[in-house]
C-alpha cells in the first residue's frame, strides 16, 4: 500500500490567492482527517470525515477554510483567500476508526508570502 | 470535550539513559490514548495505544505506557535511550467512538551522546 498521499509537497503563494491542498487516503479507510501542525500552536485538529461525510468541523479557523471529499479516495482543503498566518504545515490522515492508528500522509508545507 | 497536557517542551537524555515523557489528559469517560512519534519532515507514527484492560502498553521500538486513572496520566517510558529516539513526541486522546483524536503540542527530544 502505498499510504496516505498528499500534494503538493511544498506550496509557496502570495496573500490573498487560493490555495488548495490534496489527500489520497489508504483505501477501505472509512476515516479522514485534516491537521494542521505550527510551532505556536502544535497539531490541531481542523475537520474529520467518515465514509465521505464531514463529521466534525469545529476546528476549522474561519470562513477562509472549506474541506470537502467528493468519494472516498480523495479530500481537498482550500484556502480562500490565504494570509500569511496560514502558513504551516497541514497534515491528513486516514483510518479504519474505532480506535485504530492514524496513517499520516508526508504533509504540505504551505507559506504564504 | 477531551484535552491532552504534554508539561515538558523539551527534554535531553544521554544516550543509555531512562525517559520518561508525561502526559495528562481531560476527558469524561474512559479515554482512549495514543503516543505518537514524529521524524523531522515526516508525519506521526503510532507507537502504542491503550483501549482498555493492562494499564501498562507495550509499543514498538522498545516503548511503554502507564494509564493511571486517578492522576489522569499516560506517561511513556522507554529503559535505555537510543541516538535514533530523538524526535517529537505527541501524547493523543480519542472520544468515546475513538474517532475524533486530539493531541498534545508534543515533547521534543533530543539524546546526548
Amino acid at each position: 500500500d502505498a499510504g496516505v498521499i498528499q500534494s503538493p509537497r511544498h506550496e509557496v503563494t502570495e496573500m490573498g490567492q487560493e490555495v488548495t491542498l490534496r489527500c489520497k487516503p489508504i483505501s477501505g479507510h472509512d476515516y479522514l482527517f485534516w491537521y494542521r501542525q505550527t510551532m505556536m500552536r502544535g497539531l490541531e485538529l481542523l475537520i474529520y470525515f467518515n465514509n465521505n461525510v464531514p463529521i466534525d468541523d469545529s476546528g476549522m479557523p474561519e470562513d477562509r477554510f472549506s474541506a470537502k471529499m467528493p468519494n472516498a479516495s480523495f479530500s481537498t482543503l482550500k484556502i480562500q483567500p490565504s494570509e500569511p498566518r496560514d502558513s504551516a504545515v497541514y497534515f491528513c490522515a486516514s483510518s479504519l476508526g474505532q480506535g485504530s492508528p492514524l496513517h499520516f500522509g508526508n504533509g504540505t508545507r504551505l507559506t504564504v508570502t | 470535550a477531551q484535552s491532552v497536557t504534554q508539561p515538558d517542551i523539551h527534554i535531553t537524555v544521554s544516550e543509555g539513559a531512562s525517559l520518561e515523557l508525561r502526559c495528562n489528559y481531560s476527558y469524561g469517560a474512559t479515554p482512549y490514548l495514543f503516543w505518537y512519534v514524529q521524524s523531522p519532515g515526516q508525519g506521526l507514527q503510532l507507537l502504542l495505544k491503550y483501549f482498555s484492560g493492562d494499564t501498562l502498553v507495550q509499543g514498538i521500538k522498545g516503548f511503554e505506557a502507564e494509564f493511571k486513572r486517578s492522576q489522569s496520566s499516560f506517561n511513556l517510558r522507554k529503559p535505555s535511550v537510543h541516538w535514533s529516539d530523538a524526535a517529537e513526541y505527541f501524547c493523543a486522546v480519542a472520544n468515546s467512538s475513538a474517532s475524533k483524536i486530539i493531541f498534545g503540542s508534543g515533547t521534543r527530544l533530543s539524546i546526548r551522546p
